[in-house]
């Protein structure tokens, strides 16, 4: 089974510019999953995506959102882009079941804001 | 509010002998543990994980205990490669999808 794919793979921008980034699950997996990694707050949660609804919302404003389509893939768009969007931006599918779900992960889009 | 905690932020450990990584939690409704290895600019790799009704799962090298009384989760690799160098991540969830994660350990494996 092919894995989670992400593209693009690298991507740089300056501030106030928009961006989207792209996520195909593992196939068969409904629910899809977004998290940012930056060296000082980690790994946090973004948004989950199952069934083309947001299921689930971390703490971000409302620049970040997502949607997901009838194939389950998942795309993130980033607006008015800042400095501190700078970061790795990861995708992990799953199942989407209750309980023991476990996501598995892209390899990431490495966006740099200039 | 940290609601995963790995304090060693590195670990050190020779070739065949044993790693062990220890991670903290708070949230007394996390009922699913994970642990992720991550390289440099890629994304996590799923290693191993336990539900809280569990205290022990073991796959091949990698072992995972739950002290939930203590809040408490180990990840044991036995025995360590020099291949297993690298950012390990536990990872938590309680209802939901939402993945918490600690702040990771970095693992070094020397020859």
């Amino acid at each position: 089974k092919a894995g989670v794919t992400q593209t693009p793979r690298y991507l740089i921008k300056t501030r106030g510019q928009q961006v989207t980034l792209s996520c195909s699950p593992i196939s068969g997996h409904r629910s899809v999953s977004w998290y940012q990694q930056t060296p000082g707050q980690g790994l946090q949660f973004l948004f989950e995506y199952f069934s083309e609804t947001q299921r689930n919302k971390g703490n971000f404003p409302g620049r970040f959102s997502g949607r997901q389509f009838s194939n389950s893939r998942s795309e993130m768009n980033v607006s008015t882009l800042e400095l501190g969007d700078s970061a790795l931006y990861l995708c992990a599918s799953s199942p989407g079941l209750a309980g023991q779900d476990t996501q598995y992960f892209g390899p990431g889009t490495r966006l740099t804001v200039l | 509010d940290q609601q995963v905690k790995q304090n060693s932020p590195s670990l050190s450990v020779q070739e065949g002998r044993i790693s062990i990584l220890n991670c903290d939690y708070t949230n007394s409704m996390f009922d699913y543990f994970l642990w992720y290895k991550k390289y440099p600019a890629e994304g996590p790799t799923f290693l191993i994980s336990i539900s809280s009704i569990k205290d022990k799962n073991e796959d091949g090298r990698f072992t995972v205990f739950l002290n939930k009384s203590a809040k408490h989760l180990s990840l044991h690799i036995v025995p360590s490669q020099p291949g297993d160098s690298a950012v390990y991540f536990c990872a938590a969830k309680a209802a939901g999808n939402k993945l918490t994660f600690g702040g990771g350990t970095r693992v070094l494996v020397k020859p």
